[in-house]
């Protein structure tokens, strides 16, 4: 099992241009979860979707939406990227009921210029 | 308001030297509470359950109700320990389940 994977793991884009992470996981988790990781800031949730078919905004939301596109997909889009969403992205997935840990990706590093 | 306080962003100690690194939380309800820890290179990766009160890697943490505190300590600092941790609370509510994570704290264990 490959776990939870994160396409790409880096990316540049210019202000105003948009992109779209990907995240899939392998495990049959019901919940996914996008974080972004800033430095002085931990991790911070921008969107979750609890089961297949639901979304709901985090801690961070402006400036980003999702798809919960099947049950393995979560992707998060910038429609018009800013230099404040340089970051690093992290999606992560959990069982779902009665399951408390989350299974992390590798990260997405993104730099707005 | 929940919140997850780690007021520490580094902390460096000498190989064989005790280690605690403090997590203070607000919460209103029953907090659950955790320890992730992310090696360089690697994913961030469960640590610590404050339920399950076990030791992993020598790592122990206890919550402190009552000083609203999740510290987590190792008697015996090893190199490999070196990485960056964060301490997570959950809430749950209306069938959901997330995270609040603290800012982190990196420990840097000295040869």
């Amino acid at each position: 099992n490959a776990g939870v994977t994160q396409t790409p793991k880096f990316q540049v884009l210019k202000t105003g241009q948009s992109m779209t992470l990907q995240c899939a996981q392998d495990m049959n988790h019901n919940s996914m979860y996008w974080y972004r990781q800033d430095p002085g800031m931990g991790l911070r949730l921008i969107y979750y979707s609890a089961s297949e078919g639901t979304t709901d905004k985090g801690e961070v939301p402006n400036g980003y939406n999702v798809s919960r596109l099947n049950k393995r997909e979560f992707s998060l889009r910038l429609e018009s990227a800013a230099p404040s969403q340089t970051s690093v992205y992290f999606c992560a997935s959990r069982r779902g009921t009665g399951s408390y840990e989350q299974y992390f990706g590798p990260g997405t590093r993104l730099t707005v210029t | 308001a929940q919140r997850v306080t780690q007021p520490e962003k580094l902390l460096s100690v000498f190989k064989g030297a005790p280690v605690e690194l403090k997590c203070n939380y607000s919460y209103s309800g029953s907090p659950e509470l955790f320890w992730y820890v992310q090696y360089s290179r690697q994913r961030l990766q469960l640590l610590l359950r404050h339920i399950s009160r076990e030791s992993i890697k020598g790592f122990t943490a206890d919550l402190n109700k009552g000083e609203t505190s999740f510290h987590l300590k190792k008697p015996f600092a090893q190199e490999e320990d070196s990485a960056m941790y964060y301490c997570a609370l959950s809430t749950s509510g209306s069938g959901t389940y997330k995270y609040i994570f603290g800012t982190g704290t990196r420990l840097k264990v000295l040869a």
